[in-house]
């Protein structure tokens, strides 16, 4: 079964304070992507890789840094929070290429910004 | 405009009645996968399905590609099949866009 981990489920954020997300998967997949979901928006994406090493600009990037030192490792980094990002991030993991494989998701990180 | 349009945006069934769910997307998509997310819940996929017709259980999905659409049939509804059914298209070799998916609701 294909496992994504995500690290906290739940956190509390001040204002201007720094914010880093972690994810983890062992599915060996190369591609890692971070997901906003927002009531009325859906499922956005914000920073994706395709190994590690890389990192690649989502459809919303703005505010948010992303780090993938390793295969199994994609971090999501808040520099400077605001309330805006207040939000579920959804972390899940895929095969690259024109492959029919499919995408495997986290159980999500609720970030409250206050 | 969304790549991804899925109606209807919210159904309310009966228990046992049958669901008809749909999904278009404007760009060429090389995968499609349909994901159930529970209230407050993560994103279970149910199927993956780029083309033809697949089966699983009570669901049934076809994808048209060349008209750009697919279906997810799901047959006599329970009520926890209620939560949010959301269609995704793999855009090249990386990018996933998702709709905003259909509110199910299936009471006894």
């Amino acid at each position: 079964e294909a496992a994504v981990t995500q690290s906290p489920r739940n956190k509390v954020a001040v204002t201007g304070g720094k914010v880093t997300l972690s994810c983890n998967q062992t599915n060996n997949h190369n591609n890692m992507y971070w997901y906003r979901q927002d009531t009325g928006h859906g499922l956005r994406l914000i920073h994706y890789s395709y190994g590690a090493g890389s990192t690649e600009k989502g459809d919303i990037p703005d505010g948010y840094k992303a780090s993938r030192p390793s295969q199994e490792n994609f971090s999501l980094i808040l520099e400077l929070a605001t309330p805006s990002q207040t939000s579920v991030y959804f972390c899940a993991s895929g095969d690259g290429g024109q492959s029919n494989t499919e995408v495997f998701f986290g159980k999500g990180t609720r970030l409250t910004v206050v | 405009g969304q790549q991804v349009q899925q109606s209807p945006s919210s159904l309310v069934l009966q228990e046992g009645e049958n669901a008809e769910l749909q999904c278009n997307f404007s760009s060429t998509a090389t995968q499609l996968q349909w994901f159930y997310q529970s209230p407050g819940g993560s994103l279970v996929s149910l199927l993956s399905n780029p083309s033809g017709t697949k089966h699983t259980g009570r669901l049934t999905s076809t994808t048209v590609t060349k008209e750009r659409r697919s279906s997810l049939h799901i047959s006599s509804s329970q009520t926890t099949d209620s939560g949010t059914y959301l269609c995704a298209i793999k855009r090249g070799n990386y990018k996933y866009v998702f709709g905003a998916g259909t509110r199910l609701k299936v009471i006894a």
